[in-house]
């Protein structure tokens, strides 16, 4: 079975400061994995998916995220926020590419953004 | 290309009352998914459509809500009778199944339902 933990709820930084948002995963094969962000009253949006590639995973909005097997991990990182970054992410899994397999998602972080 | 349509976009019903939500996929997409979003929490998945047939309808409350997808393109989801904790934001997503790799659903806006 498969499952994600986002460790933190609710993140708030400063405009222009590092975002981390931290997610750990569980899979008993290897995962597709992916962040989508949700913006108040807005559908969901992929910003990345990491499918068993490159372990350094580049989206949009300058958002990257890292895969790390050893740690089970897949944070979600930006250099420098700002105020349009302020929404709900939430880290997925799913187990088997090209299947339209079930997304797992995780309970979501709050991110906000401080001017 | 168009996007996932859900209509309505909101809708407030009192209990015990039935309430039903249209999808239409993106074109050419086969496979459909219904999901579930309570306030503060993830999505869950409702029940997954191949086509017109079920593929995953695991985590459904078949008591009470049904979906179906008519000659495998627009689906629609009914609850009957509806309870307080139904109150959610009703999330279609589509995604095509031949020529790639990558798991990626597209996501509607979504239908926010309030139980009164």
């Amino acid at each position: 079975a498969q499952s994600v933990t986002q460790l933190d709820s609710h993140v708030s930084v400063s405009e222009g400061t590092p975002v981390l948002l931290r997610c750990n995963y569980s899979s008993s094969y290897s995962p597709s994995l992916f962040w989508y962000v949700q913006h108040p009253n807005k559908g969901l949006q992929l910003l990345l998916k990491y499918t068993s590639a490159a372990t350094l995973v580049k989206g949009i909005n300058g958002f990257e995220a890292e895969f790390k097997k050893s740690e089970t991990s897949f944070h979600l990182t930006k250099p420098s926020a700002h105020m349009s970054d302020a929404a709900e992410y939430f880290c997925v899994v799913s187990g088997r590419y090209n299947q339209g397999g079930k997304l797992i998602f995780g309970q979501g972080t709050e991110l906000s953004v401080k001017p | 290309e168009a996007g996932v349509a859900q209509s309505p976009r909101y809708k407030i019903i009192e209990k015990r009352q039935s309430v039903a939500f249209w999808c239409n996929p993106i074109s050419g997409h086969a496979t459909l998914y219904w999901y579930q979003q309570i306030l503060g929490q993830g999505p869950k998945l409702l029940i997954q459509f191949q086509n017109n047939g079920v593929v995953d309808d695991s985590q459904l409350p078949k008591d009470r809500f049904s979906a179906e997808r008519l000659k495998g393109v627009d689906s629609t989801l009914k609850i009957q009778p509806a309870k307080l904790e139904d109150s959610a934001v009703y999330l279609c997503a589509s995604y095509r199944t031949s020529g790639s790799r990558y798991n990626e659903q597209f996501f509607g806006p979504g239908t926010r339902l309030t139980v009164l």
